[in-house]
C-alpha cells in the first residue's frame, strides 16, 4: 500500500462513452500526476499539478481532461477514445515537483 | 532534454543467481536517480534512490545499485535472486531543478527454478 488509491482498477468503455478515472493521496504532498503506460512504449507523462494548479500538458488530447478539485484529488475524464488509448493509467504523488513519486496501482482501461 | 536508457529488455536468470540491470542516463549535470520495481498488474513501487552522498544505495528486497557519474550509469544488481524477484524494473531520473521523472523502458527480470 503506497497511500496512493485509485478507482476503478479497471474499467471497459465504449468509444462514444464518458467516464473518470479518480486517484486520491493521503501522503500530505502537493504534487501529482497522471501516466500512461502502454505495452512495448516508455511511462509517458500525461499532467502534472502542483498545489493544485496544472503545470504540465504533454500534448495530451483534449478528450483527456484532467481536473483536481484539491491537493489530495486527482480526476481524469475521459470522453470519446479511441481504441489506442487502450492501457494501464497510473496516478503518483510527490511531496513536490520532481521528488520521488508514489505510485498507485493503476486503472486498466480498454477502448472498445 | 534528460533520457534513460536500460538496454536490456529482457533478463532470464536462475533462482539464487546474480544480476545486474543497466541503467545510463543522458545527463552529467545534478541528478537524482530511481529504480521501480512493476510486479504484474500493479503500480511502480520504489527500489531505491540516490540523492547525494555515497555513490552506493541500498534499497528493499536486498537490491543495491551504484551511482558513476563518470559513466552516467545506475547500474541495479542484487547477488542472490528469488522467484518472487520476477517483475519488470525501472529506472528513472530528475535532473536538478526539473520537474519531470524520466522513465526508461523497463527491463523484464524474469527468475527461473
Amino acid at each position: 500500500e503506497t497511500g496512493v488509491t485509485q478507482t476503478p482498477r479497471h474499467l471497459v468503455m465504449g468509444m462514444t462513452n464518458k467516464k473518470s478515472l479518480k486517484c486520491e493521496q493521503h501522503l500530505g504532498h502537493n504534487a501529482m500526476y497522471w501516466y500512461k503506460q502502454s505495452a512495448k512504449k516508455p511511462l509517458e507523462l500525461m499532467f502534472v499539478y502542483n498545489f493544485k494548479e496544472q503545470t504540465e500538458n504533454n500534448s495530451v488530447p483534449s478528450r483527456f481532461s484532467p481536473e483536481c478539485p484539491n491537493s489530495s484529488h486527482l480526476f481524469l475524464h475521459l470522453h470519446t477514445l479511441q481504441p489506442e488509448d487502450s492501457a494501464l493509467y497510473l496516478c503518483a504523488s510527490s511531496r513536490n515537483r520532481g521528488w520521488e513519486a508514489f505510485f498507485g496501482q493503476g486503472t486498466r482501461l480498454t477502448v472498445v | 532534454a534528460q533520457s534513460v536508457t536500460q538496454l536490456d529488455s529482457q533478463v532470464p536468470v536462475f533462482e539464487e543467481a546474480p544480476v545486474e540491470l543497466r541503467c545510463n542516463y543522458s545527463s552529467s549535470v545534478s541528478v537524482y536517480l530511481f529504480w521501480y520495481v512493476q510486479y504484474p498488474n500493479q503500480g511502480l513501487q520504489l527500489l531505491l534512490k540516490y540523492l547525494s552522498g555515497s555513490t552506493l544505495v541500498k534499497g528493499i528486497n536486498g537490491f543495491e545499485a551504484e551511482f558513476n557519474k563518470s559513466q552516467t550509469s545506475f547500474h541495479l544488481r542484487k547477488p542472490s535472486v528469488h522467484i518472487s524477484d520476477t517483475a519488470e524494473y525501472f529506472c528513472a531520473v530528475v535532473q536538478g531543478g526539473s520537474e519531470k521523472l524520466v522513465f526508461g523502458k523497463g527491463t523484464k527480470l524474469t527468475v527461473n527454478p
